[in-house]
């Protein structure tokens, strides 16, 4: 079975800080994707990024950046000079066999950037 | 486009009563998947199908029931609603591949059994 740890449950800032958001998996499978997707207050799921685990790149996107590690088994997710636009629920997921049996999903960080 | 469209996107049920939510997507994705989100819980995996006619249980399907009839279209049954049952339900779908392609996901309902 698949699991996926975000251990922290609400971040506050104040606008214009860095931030990152912890998430931590637990897969036997050496094939494996993980995701990270935003849940704005309107509340619809919004895909951010995928990597899969035979790629240890990290990778930037704008503000955005992500830092995967096998060793740690660590997929953290970076957010440079943060705008109020950010606020939103941050959820980091996992998924094997290509999806098949859907993702396991941690329980999400409350990011609220403050003005 | 379209992409995943749940019908209806706010219902309100009383116990035992039953409903059916609809889930319609026209990405032609072989593999659907219904999840519900509750406070402090994450979403949380109910039933899933990874084709037309075929369905498969998740990590939470006790109260409800799904039927996949036509490859755009996944059904999720609730037969007699439960209190329990209230939560925010997502609907979501993606491409068969061995790539892990992203899912996609449609708007949301949110049910409350009263």
């Amino acid at each position: 079975a698949q699991k996926v740890t975000q251990a922290q449950t609400e971040i506050s800032v104040v606008e214009k800080e860095d931030v990152t958001l912890d998430c931590v998996y637990e897969t036997r499978d050496t094939t494996y994707y993980l995701f990270w997707y935003k849940q704005p207050p309107s509340g619809e799921l919004v895909f951010l990024i995928r990597r899969n685990s035979f790629d240890e790149q990290n990778e930037i996107s704008g503000r955005y950046s992500w830092n995967f590690q096998k060793s740690t088994s660590s997929f953290n997710f970076t957010i440079t000079a943060s705008q109020v636009v950010d606020s939103a629920v941050y959820f980091c997921a996992l998924s094997v066999r290509g999806g098949a049996d859907g993702l396991t999903f941690g329980k999400g960080t409350h990011l609220i950037i403050q003005p | 486009n379209a992409g995943v469209t749940q019908t209806p996107k706010f219902r309100v049920l009383k116990t035992g009563q039953s409903m059916t939510l609809l889930c319609a997507q026209d990405m032609n994705h072989e593999y659907m998947y219904w999840y519900r989100q509750d406070p402090g819980m994450g979403l949380r995996l109910i039933h899933y199908s990874v084709g037309e006619g075929t369905t498969a249980k998740g990590e939470v399907p006790d109260g409800y029931n799904v039927s996949r009839l036509k490859k755009q279209n996944f059904l999720l049954g609730l037969e007699s609603a439960a209190p329990s049952q209230t939560s925010v339900y997502f609907c979501a779908s993606n491409y068969a591949d061995e790539e892990g392609t992203e899912a996609f996901f449609g708007q949301g309902t949110r049910l409350t059994v009263v």
